[in-house]
C-alpha cells in the first residue's frame, strides 16, 4: 500500500538553530512528494514539492527538502528556525496509480520553535 | 497565485439540520476537487474526490448520502453535511487541482471550515 509516514509527533528547536522534520514514503513508481504547513484553524499552505530533477528542493520561507530515493525519505529542513515557523507540518505523496491525483498525507508533525 | 475561497470559515448548527460548505476557485479552473476531514491534531482524511460534471468518488467508510458533494462547474464545489450529528463536528478542508497544472500536480487548499454540531 502506498503511504507516507512522519515518525515524530513533535519537534522542538530553539530559535536560530537548524530544524529537520522527517518524512518517509512508500509508493510504487516515481513519487510526487509535497510539504505543507498548517496554522491553527487554517487550510494548508504549500511549501515545496519534488517531482523530478535535483534531489534538493528549495521552497517557501527558507525551507528545503532533500529527496533520498535509497532511503525513501523526503525530510524538511531549514538552516535557522524562527518562532513564527511554529506550526503543524504535513508531508504528502501523490498516488501514482491512475490519474485521480489524490494526495495521501502523513500524520503531521508539530514544530515548536522556542525563543 | 491560485486561490480557493472556502466558506463559511466556521458554523454552528443544531443536530438534525444540514450544512453546506462551498469552495470556489477564484482565478483558475478546478477540474478536480478533493474534500478532507481533519480531527484535532490529526492528519487530513480524504473523504471524496469530485470531477466537474460527474458524481463524486467516495473513500471507503464515508457515507455518500450523508456527505453530499456537488461539483457543478469548474469553479465551484459544495459539500453538504445532511442531518448533522455531534460526531460530524470537525474541520473540513477542500483542495482544488488545477486543470492546467496536471503534470506538476498543483493543488490549492481552502482555508477550512470548522463545523460544530450541538
Amino acid at each position: 500500500a502506498q503511504s507516507v509516514a512522519q515518525p515524530e509527533d513533535q519537534v522542538n528547536v530553539a530559535e536560530g538553530n537548524p530544524l529537520t522534520v522527517k518524512c518517509t514514503y512508500s509508493v510504487s513508481g516515481n513519487p510526487y512528494l509535497f510539504w505543507y504547513v498548517q496554522y491553527p484553524n487554517r487550510g494548508l499552505q504549500f511549501l515545496l514539492k519534488y517531482i523530478t530533477g535535483d534531489n534538493l528542493v528549495k521552497g517557501s520561507y527558507g525551507f528545503e527538502a532533500e529527496f533520498n530515493k535509497s532511503q525513501t525519505s523526503f525530510h524538511l529542513k531549514k538552516p535557522s528556525a524562527l518562532v513564527s515557523d511554529s506550526a503543524l507540518y504535513f508531508c504528502a505523496v501523490r498516488l501514482s496509480s491512475g490519474n485521480t491525483g489524490k494526495l495521501i498525507f502523513g500524520q503531521g508533525t508539530t514544530l515548536q520553535v522556542k525563543p | 497565485g491560485a486561490v480557493v475561497s472556502q466558506h463559511p470559515s466556521w458554523v454552528i448548527c443544531k443536530s438534525g439540520t444540514s450544512v453546506k460548505i462551498e469552495c470556489r476557485s477564484l482565478d483558475f479552473q478546478a477540474t478536480t476537487m478533493f474534500w478532507y476531514r481533519q480531527f484535532p491534531k490529526q492528519s487530513l482524511m480524504l473523504m471524496a474526490t469530485s470531477n466537474e460534471g460527474s458524481k463524486a468518488t467516495y473513500e471507503q467508510g464515508v457515507e455518500k448520502d450523508k456527505f453530499l458533494i456537488n461539483h457543478a462547474s469548474l469553479t465551484l464545489s459544495t459539500l453538504t453535511v445532511t442531518s448533522a450529528h455531534p460526531e460530524d463536528s470537525s474541520f473540513y478542508i477542500c483542495s482544488a487541482r488545477r486543470a492546467t497544472d496536471r503534470s506538476e500536480g498543483g493543488y490549492t487548499f481552502g482555508s477550512g471550515t470548522r463545523l460544530t454540531v450541538v
